[in-house]
């Protein structure tokens, strides 16, 4: 079954803890990227990746980072979490040919509180 | 302007009927057009893909105005499983698959 995974689906953190949700797709994507979902402010881009070994800032990547260092897998690292990160998360993927890239496929979400 | 805007709703639809809002987009430049599903607190779907003036799959119509710079999505004989969030969705090509989303409109079906 063609899916994007997320783990964990849900955590609950404190503030400065280092922690990684991992992301991996098993289409042979080449393009991948990670959103941030809050109220009122609709989905947010925080980095994406073309490729391997790849990657640039979306729109709200203060505070995130990130590697693609395999093709199918696309992890999400905070650092030093604080509570401003406290959101609901989510990982894309899509084929960078044509028409299809923009059809991307979401994983199921990470909800993550950060206290 | 914002990039892409909805109406947030909620559009309350009695079950059967025909429901339609829009989308409306401020880079004139852009050429395809997505219209994805999302239910409560799940995972984005794409519902629909629009290409040129518009886009038909069962119930779903979408429809591209080039002029005024909006689509629209129309829903017929509305299903309670059509309750959901319904995101616009823009592509940016010159930054690299980005998608820009709407805030989203919430259609509600009730019986």
């Amino acid at each position: 079954e063609a899916q994007v995974t997320q783990n964990p689906r849900y955590l609950i953190t404190v503030t400065g803890k280092k922690l990684t949700v991992t992301c991996s797709q098993n289409m042979n994507h080449e393009y991948m990227s990670w959103y941030r979902q809050d109220p009122g402010l609709g989905l947010r881009q925080i980095y994406y990746s073309m490729n391997v070994e790849v990657t640039d800032k979306g729109d709200v990547p203060e505070g995130y980072k990130v590697s693609r260092k395999e093709k199918r897998n696309f992890p999400l690292i905070l650092e030093s979490p604080s509570p401003n990160q406290t959101s609901l998360y989510f990982c894309a993927s899509s084929s960078n040919r044509d028409r299809r890239a923009y059809e991307q496929y979401f994983g199921p979400g990470t909800r993550l509180t950060v206290t | 302007r914002k990039e892409v805007e909805q109406d947030p709703g909620p559009f309350n639809v009695p079950e059967g009927a025909t429901v339609a809002f829009n989308c409306t987009y401020s880079n004139s430049a852009s050429q395809s057009f997505f219209w994805y599903r999302q239910d409560c607190r799940k995972e984005p779907k794409l519902l629909m893909s629009v290409y040129s003036s518009g886009n038909e799959d069962g119930r779903f119509t979408a429809q591209l105005n080039r002029a005024s710079q909006y689509i629209s999505l129309l829903i017929r004989d509305s299903k309670l499983s059509d309750s959901a969030t319904y995101l616009c969705v823009v592509p940016y090509k010159a930054a690299g698959n980005k998608l820009t989303f709407g805030g989203g409109t919430r259609v509600l079906v009730k019986p």
